[in-house]
């Protein structure tokens, strides 16, 4: 699986939109690009996922550039309880039967 | 549906103990992984079944270390004899095979004295 790239804190204003960028310059035309986030002391969550076409969810959307070396994962409203380490992972295939390779993530704190 | 199941939610033992750490998969779920999170390696996959059978364990780091899945509903992890090296809090996920999303529990925060 590809390697990703995420600078490794963030802050952003409570009510204002969280964009957080993740590189993955190597990553194959078969590689998805996940997210996941894990709020202090509880287990890893399923944010979006996406191949080449942007996509959006309840949670967040997910911005894919063309040539497909990075994405942003938006949190359009950020809330305190946005505040955890999020992390982007580019894995083969469309199937959570494949297991997840984190690395060291982006810690966001949402102020008030 | 109650999510994925695990448990202790903590466990306090002394090196030399023998530690068995379980997990009940969400009904209907195919995979079942086995994860380990410490601040200095963050969060690493020690081991995933699929359909109760081992796929990958490379990620298991010595043989101390046992998991099984002796059905679709269980599986143990169990660590034997326990080192203060392996205080860590060890997270099962499960997930369905044709689904894209890997649910995770709780956690087992485990201190070895």
């Amino acid at each position: 699986d590809a390697k990703t790239t995420q600078p490794p804190s963030m802050d952003c204003a409570e009510g204002r939109a969280a964009n957080l960028p993740c590189n993955h310059s190597t990553i194959s035309g078969n590689e998805y690009v996940y997210w996941y986030r894990q709020i202090h002391s509880q287990g890893p969550q399923y944010i979006i996922h996406g191949l080449k076409n942007n996509e959006t969810n309840e949670m967040a959307s997910l911005i894919i550039t063309e040539d497909r070396k990075s994405s942003t994962l938006i949190l359009p409203h950020a809330t305190l309880r946005d505040t955890a380490v999020y992390y982007c992972i580019v894995r083969v295939a469309d199937n959570a039967g494949n297991m997840l390779t984190f690395g060291g993530g982006t810690r966001l704190m949402v102020k008030p | 549906d109650a999510g994925v199941i695990q448990s202790p939610r903590h466990e306090v033992t002394e090196m030399g103990q023998e530690v068995t750490l379980r997990c009940k998969p969400i009904s209907g779920h195919n995979s079942l992984f086995w994860y380990r999170q410490t601040m200095m390696r963050g969060l690493e996959l020690l081991i995933y079944f699929n359909n109760n059978v081992p796929i990958d364990d490379s990620g298991m780091p010595e043989d101390r270390f046992s998991a099984k899945m002796p059905n679709a509903s269980f599986s143990t992890l169990k660590i034997q004899p326990s080192e203060p090296r392996d205080s860590a809090v060890y997270f099962c996920a499960s997930s369905p095979t044709s689904g894209y999303e890997q649910f995770f529990g709780p956690g087992t925060r485990l201190t070895v004295l």
